[in-house]
């Protein structure tokens, strides 16, 4: 079983609904974040968590909201979609402690915003 | 200019061959240094971190450079299995687990 599942895989939306992107992980890691990755960008950090109650902005925030419900969960919303916002999605997981620089990535999302 | 650069590529590499590409960081703070390597439209997934002293790995060594900031990997004896985008991976400060990517350099491996 993987480590680190998203749901959904594929998503075709319309601009102005709400959707929500899920991220579950059994690592036992305290620390997850949330990525997109478009063509030629690389990864960009959007939200992450180093446990239950901390959430921080990442360096692309403005669009997203997450909820960090459990050590495990780690949800990122898009109140109202737009274009722009059609990527690849990326939840992640690390340690704290001794060699809690390595991410480990989940499958992805992709995300389609007509 | 990008925290992270790289050459986008692709390097088209006869199987067998050396390939070798670099990455550069804009932050001279830079604390930690990784390669991640990503099939096609797949998860990204370590392939191996870059020591001040250089490390090897099997056919990938990997080079830091901190007076010119830059990375490298060196990849010998090219293998088909080998095709994949490589991303290079900066911690910017020794706070946190903060990751920048650069763009990703795709290489192709050719019999």
């Amino acid at each position: 079983d993987a480590d680190v599942t998203q749901t959904p895989r594929n998503r075709i939306t319309k601009t102005g609904k709400r959707i929500m992107l899920e991220c579950s992980q059994t690592k036992g890691h305290d620390r997850m974040y949330w990525y997109r990755q478009d063509p030629g960008l690389g990864l960009r950090l959007i939200y992450y968590s180093f446990d239950v109650k901390d959430i921080n902005k990442g360096e692309i925030s403005d669009g997203y909201s997450v909820s960090r419900q459990a050590q495990a969960k780690f949800s990122l919303s898009l109140e109202s979609a737009i274009p722009n916002q059609t990527a690849l999605y990326f939840c992640a997981t690390s340690d704290h402690g001794q060699g809690g620089d390595e991410q480990f990535f989940g499958p992805g999302t992709r995300l389609t915003v007509l | 200019r990008k925290e992270v650069e790289q050459d986008p590529g692709p390097f088209n590499v006869p199987e067998g061959a050396t390939v070798a590409f670099n990455c550069t960081y804009s932050n001279s703070a830079s604390q930690s240094f990784f390669w991640y390597r990503q099939d096609c439209r797949k998860e990204p997934k370590l392939l191996m971190s870059v020591y001040s002293s250089g490390n090897e790995d099997g056919r990938f060594t990997a080079q830091l450079n901190r007076a010119s900031q830059y990375i490298s990997l060196l990849i010998r004896d090219s293998k088909l299995s080998d095709s994949a985008t490589y991303l290079c991976v900066v911690t910017p400060n020794a706070a946190g687990n903060k990751l920048t990517f650069g763009g990703g350099t795709r290489v192709l491996v050719k019999p």
